[in-house]
C-alpha cells in the first residue's frame, strides 16, 4: 500500500459527459502529479500541484482540468470525454515539488463508451 | 515525442539467471533516472534510481547501470525471481523538478 488512494478504481461513462477523479496524497506529502495511461503507452504526464498551487504541466487537453484542495487532496476533471479518453489515470504524491521517487495510487480506470 | 524509449516490449528470464532491461532517452537534460515496476491492478512502485553524477547504483539484486555519452541505462536484476515478473518502467527527469518522463514499459517474465 503506498499511502495514495484513488476513487474510483472503475468508472463507465458517455461520450459528451464529464467525470472527477479524486486523490488522497500520502500523509505529508505536497506535491500530487496525475499522469494517464492509455493502452500500449508509458505514463503521460498530465499535471502537478504542489501545495495548492500549480506548478507543472505536462500533455494535458484543454477540456480537463485539476486542483488541489487546501486540504492537499486533488481532483482531475475531464469534460466532453472522447472514446479516446478511456484509459488508467494515476495520481502520485511526494513530499517536495521534485518528482522523484513519487509515490503512485492503484489508478482509476476510465471507459468512455 | 517519447524522450524515454523502452524497444523491448518483454522479455522473458529463466529463474536464477540475469534480467537486463534496456531504456534509451533522447533529452540530454535529463540528469534523474528512476526504475517502477507495476503488477497487474496496481500503481507503479519505486523500484532503483540512478543520478547523472553516478554510473552505477545497486540495491540488492537490482543493478542500475547509466552511460550518460550513449544516453543508455540498463536495469540489472540477478538473480531473476518469478516475483519479479512484472512491468518495468524507466523513467526520467531534468533536475530542475519537472515531472518524470516515463517510458512505455518492459513486461518481463520470470520462468520457473
Amino acid at each position: 500500500d503506498s499511502g495514495v488512494t484513488q476513487t474510483p478504481k472503475h468508472l463507465i461513462t458517455a461520450t459528451g459527459q464529464r467525470v472527477t477523479l479524486r486523490c488522497s496524497p500520502r500523509s505529508g506529502d505536497l506535491s500530487v502529479y496525475w499522469y494517464q495511461q492509455s493502452l500500449d503507452q508509458g505514463l503521460q504526464f498530465l499535471i502537478q500541484y504542489y501545495n495548492g498551487e500549480e506548478r507543472a504541466k505536462g500533455n494535458i487537453l484543454e477540456r480537463f482540468s485539476a486542483q488541489q484542495f487546501p486540504d492537499l487532496h486533488s481532483e482531475l476533471n475531464l469534460s466532453s470525454l472522447e472514446l479516446g479518453d478511456s484509459a488508467l489515470y494515476f495520481c502520485a504524491s511526494s513530499v517536495t515539488s521534485e518528482n522523484t521517487e513519487a509515490f503512485f495510487g492503484q489508478g482509476t480506470r476510465l471507459t468512455v463508451v | 515525442d517519447q524522450q524515454v524509449k523502452q524497444n523491448s516490449p518483454s522479455l522473458s528470464v529463466q529463474e536464477g539467471r540475469i534480467s537486463i532491461l534496456n531504456c534509451d532517452y533522447t533529452n540530454s537534460m535529463f540528469d534523474y533516472f528512476l526504475w517502477y515496476k507495476k503488477y497487474p491492478a496496481e500503481g507503479p512502485t519505486f523500484l532503483i534510481s540512478i543520478s547523472s553524477i553516478k554510473d552505477k547504483n545497486e540495491d540488492g539484486r537490482f543493478t542500475v547501470f547509466l552511460n550518460k555519452s550513449a544516453k543508455h541505462l540498463s536495469l540489472h536484476i540477478v538473480p531473476s525471481q518469478p516475483g519479479d515478473s512484472a512491468v518495468y518502467f524507466c523513467a526520467a527527469s531534468p533536475n530542475s523538478g519537472y515531472a518524470l518522463n516515463f517510458g512505455k514499459g518492459t513486461s518481463l517474465l520470470v520462468t520457473p
